[in-house]
């Protein structure tokens, strides 16, 4: 079985600083995507960027970035120019691209940007 | 358009009550689905509808009933609830259930059972 493990509950960022959020997995596959999901405290979840294995290229989307490492297993999140709107609970979630459709999530980080 | 809607968005029931959660996405998905979340806690997974049919239980109780009368609606039937269900109900939808593709999810149904 896969496993997610964020090992960060809580991160906290200066408004315009940079902030790193941690991901590591756990999979016997070769062929997975990897997603970072934000969740304000609207509860909705919102998809931040999303990461196919068999692509070695970094995913990038406006301000967020993730650092993709396959063999080690990681997969962090990179907030460039952190916004007030970014504060939320960020979940990293992996789903098999071969077995059934299950997703498994991390616990999630909640990150706190301070003006 | 990526987007997921859930009603009613909150919904307060008695544990006799019978009451249903919908769902509705417009993005051409073939696979729906229903989770379960408690406060700061991450998504947990009930149930997967794929093609219009029930592809995966996760072993829940019976007092949650799904239903999918088409490939662009979902249903989640509430009868007999305890107060420990009380939780945000997640639905979504991804292009199909077998594979990796990007799940897009509701905003949420809040449930309070009394």
């Amino acid at each position: 079985a896969q496993t997610v493990t964020q090992s960060q509950p809580e991160m906290s960022v200066q408004e315009a600083e940079t902030v790193t959020l941690s991901c590591t997995y756990d999979t016997s596959e070769s062929d997975y995507y990897l997603f970072w999901y934000k969740q304000p405290p609207s509860r909705q979840m919102i998809l931040v960027i999303r990461q196919e294995a068999y692509k070695q290229q970094n995913a990038t989307e406006n301000r967020f970035s993730v650092n993709f490492q396959k063999a080690a297993k990681s997969f962090s999140l990179k907030i460039s120019d952190s916004q007030l709107g970014d504060a939320a609970m960020y979940f990293c979630a992996y789903r098999s691209n071969t077995n059934a459709g299950k997703s498994t999530f991390g616990d999630g980080t909640t990150l706190t940007v301070k003006p | 358009d990526t987007e997921v809607t859930q009603t009613p968005k909150h919904l307060v029931m008695g544990m006799t009550n019978k009451k249903s959660l919908k769902c509705e996405q417009h993005m051409g998905h073939r696979a729906m689905y229903w989770y379960k979340q408690k406060a700061k806690k991450p998504p947990e997974l009930m149930f997967v509808y794929s093609y219009e049919k029930l592809s995966i239980n996760e072993s829940v109780p019976s007092r949650f009933s799904p239903e999918c009368p088409n490939s662009s609606l979902l249903n989640l039937h509430l009868h007999a609830l305890q107060p420990e269900d009380s939780a945000l109900y997640l639905c979504a939808s991804s292009q199909r259930g077998e594979t990796g593709r990007t799940i897009y999810f509701g905003e949420g149904s809040w449930l309070t059972v009394v």
